[in-house]
């Protein structure tokens, strides 16, 4: 089936560091997403993106991320500044368009904040 | 209260042995999907079935939409099918809500 793409897979920073995790969607898909996973807990949605807008955030969305992606490369999730409980598996997401169509995951990037 | 709920929360079954995994929610939903998460936690999506019955390879799901539910039936397991099945749903906006999932445990 179609595949998303995340880099790196891994990624480990000391607190108060920027991180940058990249996200290849597939590629002519419209909608783009993240979501964080701490180890054992549930899935939850952070931000979708659309036409170079935030679309809808949640909470976890804090102040210290962003999200772009630049002329159509890498679907980007930005950190600044991390902090310890940032530490989490972040996985992108893509979708076709708005309607009823199936989200595709990537692999997830872990990411530890020391 | 969690807005999708799974149960079993824990399977264990005999290879060859089918499965029945459930998943009910809060509120109507206009997509649900529902994922396979290995071990090493990577996930993949199983089935996109926000109503009626869908077959793929040994996997069925079926969701009754006015009634909120939804099932994963997996026919003859096999110890490569362990790992955690999620469902998740989505309303009127596009972001996924997921539930805590089922852990299956298919020994030989």
């Amino acid at each position: 089936g179609p595949k998303v793409l995340q880099i790196p897979s891994h990624q480990i920073i000391d607190m108060g560091q920027m991180v940058t995790l990249n996200c290849d969607p597939v590629s002519n898909h419209l909608y783009f997403y993240w979501y964080k996973q701490i180890l054992g807990q549930q899935m939850e949605f952070l931000v979708n993106f659309y036409n170079g807008k935030v679309m809808e955030k949640s909470k976890l969305f804090k102040d210290q991320f962003s999200v772009e992606r630049p002329d159509g490369s890498y679907f980007t999730l930005k950190i600044q500044p991390t902090a310890l409980e940032d530490s989490a598996v972040y996985f992108c997401a893509s979708s076709l368009d708005w309607g009823v169509y199936e989200q595709y995951f990537g692999p997830g990037t872990r990411l530890t904040v020391l | 209260g969690q807005q999708v709920q799974q149960s079993p929360s824990s399977l264990v079954l005999q290879e060859g042995e089918n499965a029945e995994l459930q998943c009910n929610f809060s509120s109507t939903a206009t997509q649900l999907q529902w994922f396979y998460q290995s071990p090493g936690g990577s996930l993949v999506s199983l089935l996109s079935n926000p109503s009626g019955t869908k077959h793929t390879g040994r996997l069925t799901s079926t969701t009754v939409t006015k009634e909120r539910r939804s099932s994963l039936h997996i026919s003859s397991s096999q110890t490569t099918d362990s790992g955690t099945y999620l469902c998740a749903i989505a309303r009127l906006t596009r972001k996924l809500i997921f539930g805590l999932g089922t852990t299956l445990q298919v020994q030989p």
